[in-house]
């Protein structure tokens, strides 16, 4: 199974609506990441999870909340949201490492995405 | 700061053609570069990924080339179909950048009949 799944496929709040975002993946990698897409733009990193921890937090503001319960699975938590947070939420995975070495191993797979409108 | 460009931004061909694609990165220290393919609305496909120790990578019709100390990758498509219309990133991964992967801007191509 080469398949990360992500649900829903659309989303649409208000500003003070509280929802999250599932990813859910079976290959056994212990690294995971959310991105935000915005139209007509490249994929632009928010969160890593390495070995169910948060490695990487790319300054993302508090309304928005990552949440990795175990190896397969990764939610992302909204509340009071702007709109100008509606865009593509990408999630990848891939292998992760440790320490040195084998870095080379972490090609991403990424999901369909959720597309999260804010009204 | 690691920065990626890709040209043309847009690229419309007809098919048959063979073609390449443009991708450049300011910084050589690199794990890996990867290609991805993405249709309207929908997430990234990966298509090939090359290592840094490597020179290039072949699936099918696609064959990608990475040359890290001029900071440029080429992905070639062979005998282009309308099926292959698609935007095309390409994303790197920096040393000491943990698994974060930059990506360029894309390039948006058209297959025409």
């Amino acid at each position: 199974d080469t398949e990360v799944t992500q649900t829903p496929k659309h989303l649409v709040m208000g500003m003070t609506n509280k929802k999250s975002l599932k990813c859910e993946q079976h290959m056994g990698h212990r690294a995971m990441y959310w991105y935000k897409q915005k139209a007509k733009k490249p994929p632009e990193l928010m969160f890593v999870y390495s070995y169910e921890k948060l490695s990487i937090n790319e300054s993302v503001p508090s309304r928005f909340s990552p949440e990795c319960p175990n190896s397969s699975l990764l939610n992302l938590h909204l509340h009071a949201l702007q709109p100008e947070d509606s865009a593509l939420y990408l999630c990848a995975s891939s292998q992760a490492t440790r320490g040195r070495g084998r870095m080379r191993d972490n090609e991403q797979f990424f999901g369909p995405g959720t597309r999260l409108t804010v009204l | 700061k690691q920065e990626v460009t890709q040209i043309p931004a847009a690229l419309s061909v007809p098919e048959g053609e063979n073609l390449v694609l443009n991708c450049s990165f300011t910084d050589s220290a690199i794990y890996n570069l990867q290609w991805f393919r993405q249709d309207p609305g929908k997430g990234l496909t990966s298509l090939l990924l090359i290592q840094s120790s490597q020179r290039e990578q072949t699936s099918g019709r696609l064959n990608a080339s990475l040359d890290k100390s001029s900071g440029r990758s080429t992905l070639y498509i062979a005998a282009s179909q309308p099926g292959d219309s698609a935007t095309y990133l390409c994303a790197v991964s920096s040393t000491g950048g943990g698994n974060k992967l930059t990506f360029g801007t894309g390039t948006q191509l058209k297959v025409e009949l």
